[in-house]
């Protein structure tokens, strides 16, 4: 089947510094990927779209320049939360689409729990 | 925007026996597709079943099955025969066919625990 892979796992970091996550797509092309955010017991919340070649689509309220996504290539995006601090910490969550909307799954990463010193 | 409502925090089963979790959702499309995920506590998600709007017959994967009423736009899981592997939080998702609806929308999850 379709696999995802993110990358780090986890990542512990010192406020003020950025933090680089990557979600690759091993086996098929991803058109679009999606990043989530999720805190302790609760839901994934969508943080941005992102299709390849494009600028990402960011949800309301989430800060555009403090989590930058790229999507450069088919197979690979990446956030970056810059400047980190303390209230960044959470768990975030790649996925990934093959091919167009409508039947097309989505593929999960793994999921990088972040946390900032 | 499309809304997905799960109103049970958390849940308990005892082994073997059957659990159903609840789930609504509110939209004004006639297309689109709900889901349920699992999320155990290595965190993955874990596609569990999926339903597409068109589709009256629901949806069934082994020990897993939904009740679909679109009318009332509710999508309840049921969980027959449960298993301590069965323990997770479980997600109610929807998503619409195109564009910006394309995007999966979560509800707030429900915590799932089964009694040995």
């Amino acid at each position: 089947g379709a696999v995802v892979s993110q990358h780090p796992s986890w990542v512990i970091c010192k406020s003020g510094t950025s933090v680089k996550i990557e979600c690759r797509s091993l086996d098929f092309q991803a058109t679009t990927m999606f990043w989530y955010r999720q805190f302790p017991k609760q839901s994934l919340m969508l943080m941005a779209t992102s299709n390849e070649g494009s600028k990402a689509t960011y949800e309301q309220g989430v800060e555009k320049d403090k989590f930058l996504i790229n999507h450069a290539s088919l197979t690979l995006s990446t956030l970056t939360v810059t400047s980190a601090h303390p209230e960044d910490s959470s768990f975030y969550i790649c996925s990934a689409r093959q091919g167009a909307p409508g039947n097309s799954p989505l593929h999960f990463g793994n999921g990088t729990r972040l946390t900032v010193t | 925007a499309q809304t997905v409502t799960q109103s049970q925090p958390e849940m308990s089963v005892q082994e073997a026996e059957t659990v159903t979790l609840s789930c609504t959702y509110d939209t004004s499309e006639s297309d689109y597709y709900l889901f349920w995920y699992k999320q155990p506590p290595s965190r993955q998600m874990i596609l569990v079943i999926r339903q597409e709007a068109y589709k009256q017959q629901n949806a069934t994967e082994n020990r897993f099955s939904v009740n679909f009423q679109k009318a009332a736009k509710s999508f309840s899981l049921k969980i027959s025969d449960s298993q301590l592997g069965d323990a997770a939080m479980y997600f109610c998702a929807y998503r619409g066919y195109t564009g910006a609806n394309s995007k999966l929308t979560f509800g707030k999850g429900i915590t799932l625990s089964v009694r040995p």
